[in-house]
């Protein structure tokens, strides 16, 4: 079955850095990837869709400087949180559908990010 | 897309089989009705869809009555594993290119008793 994987699971990092998470369709090719964000005892919360080779559509309130995408082939986007600070500490989730067929999007792992 | 309602939690006894409801009053011709789970810490798990037909597959079945607005998830045999937020999820119809956002209400946390 379709299977979406996430990178790292987990990270660690001091405020002020970037942190990179990658989100890959290891059997399928994606034009659209969608990242979620979910903060404890919340439901998740649609960020950004990540469309390959053209620019990311954010949802209102996401800042596009903070939260940077790149969908550079038609299995890899990156969400890049720049600046990172302690309150962008939650757990990042992206999804992915199988382009030129209907069938429902599957969902990564899930990384867990913690900014100290 | 249409708004759902969902209990906010539910417990099960395990071996016995969980039903959870999803009241979609506002659903159009159009809208699927699709479930998720999440296990605590992990992504979304994709569970069924059906317009409005029942579905049936390995995991549950998916019962959508005659007027649509409400369905229910049977999950025949709950097991410990089970243990879940469960979320009903209304969408339009998928296209071959559709950028499918899916809107996450606040489901159902189903709880397996041992």
């Amino acid at each position: 079955g379709a299977v979406v994987s996430q990178h790292p699971s987990w990270v660690i990092c001091k405020s002020g850095t970037s942190v990179k998470i990658e989100c890959r369709s290891l059997d399928f090719q994606a034009t659209t990837m969608f990242w979620y964000r979910q903060f404890p005892k919340q439901s998740l919360m649609l960020m950004a869709t990540s469309n390959e080779g053209s620019k990311a559509t954010y949802e209102q309130g996401v800042e596009k400087d903070k939260f940077l995408i790149n969908h550079a082939s038609l299995t890899l986007s990156t969400l890049t949180v720049t600046s990172a600070h302690p309150e962008d500490s939650s757990f990042y989730i992206c999804s992915a559908r199988q382009t030129g067929v209907r069938v429902p999007s599957h969902f990564g792992p899930g990384t867990r990010l913690l900014v100290l | 897309d249409a708004k759902t309602t969902q209990p906010p939690s539910m417990d099960c006894a395990e071996g016995r089989a969980a039903n959870l409801p999803c009241n979609h009053s506002t659903i159009s011709g159009n809208e699927y009705v699709y479930w998720y789970r999440q296990i605590h810490s992990q992504g979304p798990q994709y569970i069924i869809h059906g317009l409005k037909n029942n579905e049936t597959n390995e995991m549950a079945s998916l019962i959508i009555t005659e007027d649509r607005k409400s369905s229910t998830l049977i999950l025949p045999h709950a097991t410990l594993r089970d243990t879940a937020v469960y979320y009903c999820i209304v969408r339009s119809l998928l296209s071959n290119f559709g950028n499918e956002k899916l809107t996450f209400g606040t489901g159902t946390r189903l709880t397996i008793i041992p």
